[in-house]
């Protein structure tokens, strides 16, 4: 069975430019999770969905970062506009259930870089 | 909220045995271990759920101990492929159904 996949896995952009990163969760998951990861913050959560529905943004940094999952196969993180400190790694997990206890799977990860 | 790991980082010679522990300062209801290694995804390992619970997968074994709020992962004669940072996930009671907070890894190089 196929995982967690995530396009692009690097992306370079400069600075005030708009970025779109994509997630596709595994087939039959309900709950899709966006993190990102920095040396000095580590793995923070930044959204999740269930069953498609945000349930909890509280993460997202500031207004320039929007989530969106218009069905149960796919979902995006947009950043607009970029800036330099937005440079991590983003990860998009999913799991089976949205109860408790469950597994987290994690995509392979986008890189991003803002210069 | 998040969790604390320690140590923050360790350095074994192939066989040696090594802990990392994982500390809450709020009630947990399960917590969930990861392994990641340099440039790729988290992956999991294993998850506990009940106070006093143990668990291993291969030669890696965990506990949880509930009343204290922490958990410990045991390597036992390490081998060079344990190498990577460890990360505990904790999912509390007050907090979101299902949701991990993470500590911020336990760097673990497993050197001949």
């Amino acid at each position: 069975d196929a995982g967690v996949i995530q396009s692009p896995r690097h992306e370079v952009t400069e600075m005030g430019q708009e970025v779109t990163l994509r997630c596709k969760p595994i087939s039959g998951h309900n709950s899709l999770f966006w993190y990102r990861q920095t040396m000095m913050r580590g793995l923070e959560l930044l959204i999740y969905f269930n069953n498609n529905v945000p349930i909890d943004d509280s993460g997202m940094p500031e207004d320039r970062f929007s989530a969106k999952m218009p069905n149960a196969s796919f979902s995006t993180l947009k950043i607009q506009p970029s800036e330099p400190r937005d440079s991590a790694v983003y990860f998009c997990a999913s799991r089976p259930g949205t109860g408790r206890s469950q597994t987290q799977y994690f995509g392979p990860g986008t890189r991003l870089l803002v210069l | 909220q998040q969790p604390v790991q320690s140590p923050q980082a360790v350095i074994l010679r192939e066989g040696e045995d090594a802990v990392i522990n994982c500390s809450s300062s709020k009630a947990l209801y399960s917590v969930h271990w990861y392994r990641q290694k340099h440039g790729e995804a988290p992956v999991f390992l294993m998850i506990l759920l009940k106070g006093g619970e143990q668990k291993g997968h291969e030669k890696i074994s965990a506990s949880f101990n509930e009343k204290k709020q922490q958990s410990s992962l045991y390597l036992t004669a390490s081998q060079l492929s344990y190498s990577g940072t460890y990360f505990c996930g904790t999912e509390t009671y007050g907090g979101s159904q299902g949701n991990l907070i993470f500590g911020k890894g336990t760097k673990l190089s497993v050197k001949p």
